[in-house]
């Protein structure tokens, strides 16, 4: 299946602090990516979703200013967390999908971000 | 709004037996797919199987097979032949946004095999 590489698979930062999470597809075009995030034991929650060159659409309850989501290529997705708290500690995961796919969406590995 | 349910928050299952999880969904929608994705201890998530609406024949992969009653909304995962490997979370997840991969997800539920 068509691979997809997300990075880093963990990072600490402080509080108050940004971080970016990337998302690539490393071996086809990724029309619409995913973004979720999961509590530990819980389900996956979709936060956004980005279509190559065009503006995020978010999911109700997530806060577009504080998650900000590019999608600038056909390869790379990424989210930002702006300004971190430790409420904010989660494993996010990406997904892609493409054209020709089948539809499938592949996941990437996650990241686990934990803010201090 | 679209929903999918997972009323087995945890199951077990000895090694070599079969086991059966459940899932319900709401949807008005006439076209769309089911999946079961497995999420072992490494968080990655694996397809498992996927199930076309439209097709009324039941989907298997080897071990894994389905029983997707329409009309009952019903989706339910058997495992036959467990093994060691299959203990992980299992999610079930629907797509009903025109096929785009966008997907919703059940609670999940935690499989046990033991030996």
């Amino acid at each position: 299946g068509a691979v997809v590489s997300q990075h880093p698979s963990w990072v600490i930062c402080k509080s108050g602090t940004s971080v970016k999470i990337e998302c690539r597809s490393l071996d086809f075009q990724a029309t619409t990516m995913f973004w979720y995030r999961q509590f530990p034991k819980q389900s996956l929650m979709l936060m956004a979703t980005s279509n190559e060159g065009s503006k995020a659409t978010y999911e109700q309850g997530v806060e577009k200013d504080k998650f900000l989501i590019n999608h600038a290529s056909l390869t790379l997705s990424t989210l930002t967390v702006t300004s971190a708290h430790p409420e904010d500690s989660s494993f996010y995961i990406c997904s892609a999908s493409g054209a020709g796919l089948n539809t499938e969406a592949f996941f990437g590995q996650g990241t686990r971000l934990t803010v201090v | 709004a679209q929903t999918v349910t997972q009323s087995q928050p945890e199951m077990s299952v000895q090694e070599a037996e079969t086991v059966t999880l459940s899932c319900t969904y709401d949807t008005s929608e006439n076209n769309y797919y089911l999946f079961w994705y497995k999420q072992p201890p490494s968080r990655q998530m694996i397809l498992v199987i996927r199930q076309e609406a439209y097709k009324q024949q039941n989907a298997t992969e080897n071990r894994f097979s389905v029983n997707f009653q329409k009309a009952a909304k019903s989706f339910s995962l058997k495992i036959s032949d467990s093994q060691l490997g299959d203990t992980a979370m299992y999610f079930c997840a629907f797509d009903g946004s025109g096929n785009t991969g966008k997907l919703i997800f059940g609670q999940g539920t935690t499989l046990q095999v033991k030996p």
